[in-house]
């Protein structure tokens, strides 16, 4: 069953501003997550990814961190652009969480 | 275009309607996903083949029946559809369902039960 959870519905933020979107999971064992992004019309896309010897790992204004201590993993994005605007899930594979929705404002 | 390939886009049907879904990936993956995905409810995952093999079946109802001919293509069979199956439903394809990698997902068949 499901074994990762948002902690919010949807996010607003000002363009040019960071984000940050949350994640929990319940499994211990659990050792690799993965961020999509899903644009509308369109299917999840991988955006990053972390396993658990890892306790943060950045992309293009993407960085994950994971807290296995708390079971806790985030997604940033920097300088936020109207671009970002999209749903984002965290997942372990192949079960996804609710997903947060960000709203970018001009 | 992520390598994952959903006909038709949009489906519109009624209950007694029997109708196909398809999907063809051309990645050279070995797992094939279905989910479904509506306004409520996360991504629900449906069925898992690996190398053709079902290897997940989350509780889907009968009406819904999968077939994975091979390791390319993935069809959801559907027939004497609810109104609350309407939805999106997503296609994803992997190397292989045991190792827990990334997934590359179709853009989806949205789905009307009339």
């Amino acid at each position: 069953g499901e074994s990762v959870g948002l902690h919010l519905p949807t996010l607003s933020v000002q363009e040019g501003d960071n984000s940050i979107i949350n994640c929990a999971y319940s499994n211990s064992a659990s050792d690799y997550f993965i961020w999509y992004k899903q644009e509308s019309g369109k299917g999840p896309q991988f955006i990053i990814d972390i396993r658990s010897n890892m306790d943060k790992r950045q992309g293009q204004r993407v960085t994950v961190l994971l807290n296995k201590t708390v079971k806790h993993l985030s997604l940033q994005i920097a300088a936020t652009q109207p671009g970002d605007s999209a749903v984002y899930f965290c997942a372990e594979t192949p079960h996804f969480g609710a997903g947060t929705r960000l709203f970018v404002k001009a | 275009e992520t390598g994952v390939t959903q006909t038709p886009r949009h489906l519109v049907m009624g209950m007694t309607n029997k109708k196909s879904l398809k999907c063809e990936q051309h990645l050279g993956h070995n797992a094939m996903y279905w989910y479904k995905q509506s306004a409520k409810k996360p991504l629900e995952l449906m069925f898992v083949y690996n190398f053709k093999e079902q290897t997940e079946n989350n509780s889907v109802p009968s009406r819904f029946s999968p077939e994975c001919p091979n390791s390319s293509h993935l069809f959801l069979h559907l027939h004497t559809l609810q109104p609350e199956d309407s939805a999106l439903y997503l296609c994803a394809s992997s190397h292989d369902s045991s190792t827990n990698e990334k997934l590359f997902f179709g853009s989806g068949t949205q789905l009307s039960v009339l």
